[in-house]
């Protein structure tokens, strides 16, 4: 276990529904990643977080929304998703940005 | 642009092999990289974290270098084990640009008993 949980493990929406991502550490980090993985691609970073402020969106479409409401949980929203959009989120913490990371188990995504 | 790759994609040892899994890299600027394993299913364990100053770190069986001038990492695994089957992932900490991790595609390790 690495200290960062990942609600939840497994989701399955329409592309109509409107669903969110929860992402929890307490280690006490202050920068807070989402990232994807998809299927022969390599691993995407998406938003980054740094004291709560957003500082880096890797050019990612508005259908994902982050929020991050305090250093120890990150959400995705997540609506109006396309079949690509499946794929593993993946979740992860660092003390400071750019020093070694701790990832979340994944939430496994199928939208139909 | 910043661009990673890992070779081989995967590889089938027998158990008791000592094995290199390399990561090549395009540009020079990196901030550090780090050496991750991902158990099917599962997220990113990190295994090794080397900073653009160093050559070299260690852990256990492991040992990671890193050559800034010709682009490369080397993740060595010593005497390889069943339970060091999975895939293992290089990550590239650019300063280009923004600050951010590019990823490679990962080796997907198999040590046979």
């Amino acid at each position: 276990e690495t200290g960062v949980t990942q609600t939840p493990r497994h989701l399955v929406m329409g592309m109509t529904n409107k669903k969110s991502l929860k992402c929890e550490q307490h280690l006490g980090h202050n920068a807070m990643y989402w990232y994807k993985q998809s299927a022969k691609k390599p691993l995407e970073l998406m938003f980054v977080y740094n004291f709560k402020e957003q500082t880096e969106n890797n050019s990612v479409p508005s259908r994902f929304s982050p929020e991050c409401p305090n250093s120890s949980h990150l959400f995705l929203h997540l609506h109006t998703l396309q079949p690509e959009d499946s794929a593993l989120y993946l979740c992860a913490s660092s003390l400071r940005q750019f020093e070694t990371q701790y990832f979340g188990p994944g939430t496994r995504l199928l939208v139909l | 642009k910043q661009e990673v790759t890992q070779i081989p994609a995967a590889l089938s040892v027998p158990e008791g092999e000592n094995l290199v899994l390399n990561c090549s890299f395009t540009d020079s600027a990196i901030y550090n990289l780090q050496w991750f394993r991902q158990d099917p299913g599962k997220g990113l364990t990190s295994l090794l974290l080397i900073q653009s100053s160093q050559r070299e770190q260690t852990s256990g069986r492991l040992n990671a270098s890193l050559d800034k001038s010709s682009g490369r990492s080397t993740l060595y695994i010593a005497a390889s084990q069943p339970g060091d089957s999975a895939t293992y992932l290089c990550a590239v900490g650019t300063t280009s640009g923004t600050y951010k991790y590019i990823f490679g595609t990962g080796t997907r390790l198999k040590v046979l008993a």
